[in-house]
């Protein structure tokens, strides 16, 4: 049975900090991996999406490696902005249909 | 726009009653799904679609039941053998095939009365 774990799950860093999220996965048989932001009472928003066969994926700050051997994901965010206070998720494509998630990590951003 | 459509935002449900969540997209997506957000755990899948009329369970189905009779809708009925409700439930679409992304509506918060 796919695990995935996120660690820290909060996380409180200054505006301006360049940051590393991180996500870990125990079955390294995926077809991808998807990198997601949650704000309170909200829905999932879609960062990054990285293929099994890929290495990493860039959107503008961020930026979402994939050790798929390791079992290990980064999420990383430069030069950080209160507007990047969220919780960020990572989901892991198994099997059939079958997509497993992490319990998130909480970031706040302090001006 | 483009995008997938829950509603209500806000339920509340009475004990022994049944209610309706709606999911609707225009995505043109094949698959449709339904997961569960509890604080402090991941999603969990309820149900499933990935084609008209078939669907299924995921890892917490019981007390819960599902449609899809058409392409955009996917409905999710918690029943009154779910004894637990209160939670936050998502709808989700994709492609279908196993290299596409998710894409999520904004969720509707159930709450017991």
């Amino acid at each position: 049975k796919q695990e995935v774990t996120q660690i820290p799950a909060a996380l409180s860093v200054p505006e301006g900090e360049n940051l590393v999220l991180n996500c870990s996965f125990t079955d390294s048989a995926i077809y991808n991996l998807q990198w997601f932001r949650q704000d309170p009472g909200k829905g999932l928003t879609s960062l990054l999406l990285i293929q099994s066969s890929q290495r990493e994926q860039t959107s503008g700050r961020l930026n979402a490696s994939l050790d798929k051997s390791s079992g290990r994901s980064t999420l990383y965010i430069a030069a950080s902005q209160p507007g990047d206070s969220a919780t960020y998720l990572c989901a892991v494509r198994g099997g059939y249909q079958k997509v497993t998630f992490g319990t998130g990590t909480k970031l706040q951003v302090i001006p | 726009d483009g995008g997938i459509t829950q509603s209500p935002k806000y339920l509340f449900r009475k004990e022994g009653q049944n209610v309706t969540l709606s999911c609707e997209q225009n995505l043109n997506h094949d698959a449709m799904y339904w997961y569960r957000q509890d604080p402090g755990q991941g999603l969990r899948l309820i149900y499933y679609s990935q084609i008209v009329n078939d669907f299924q369970k995921g890892d917490i189905a019981e007390g819960y039941s599902v449609s899809r009779e058409k392409k955009e809708s996917f409905p999710l009925t918690v029943t009154s053998a779910q004894k637990n409700p209160t939670a936050f439930y998502l709808c989700a679409s994709s492609s279908g095939t196993l290299t596409e992304k998710l894409f999520f509506g904004s969720g509707t918060q159930l709450s017991v009365l």
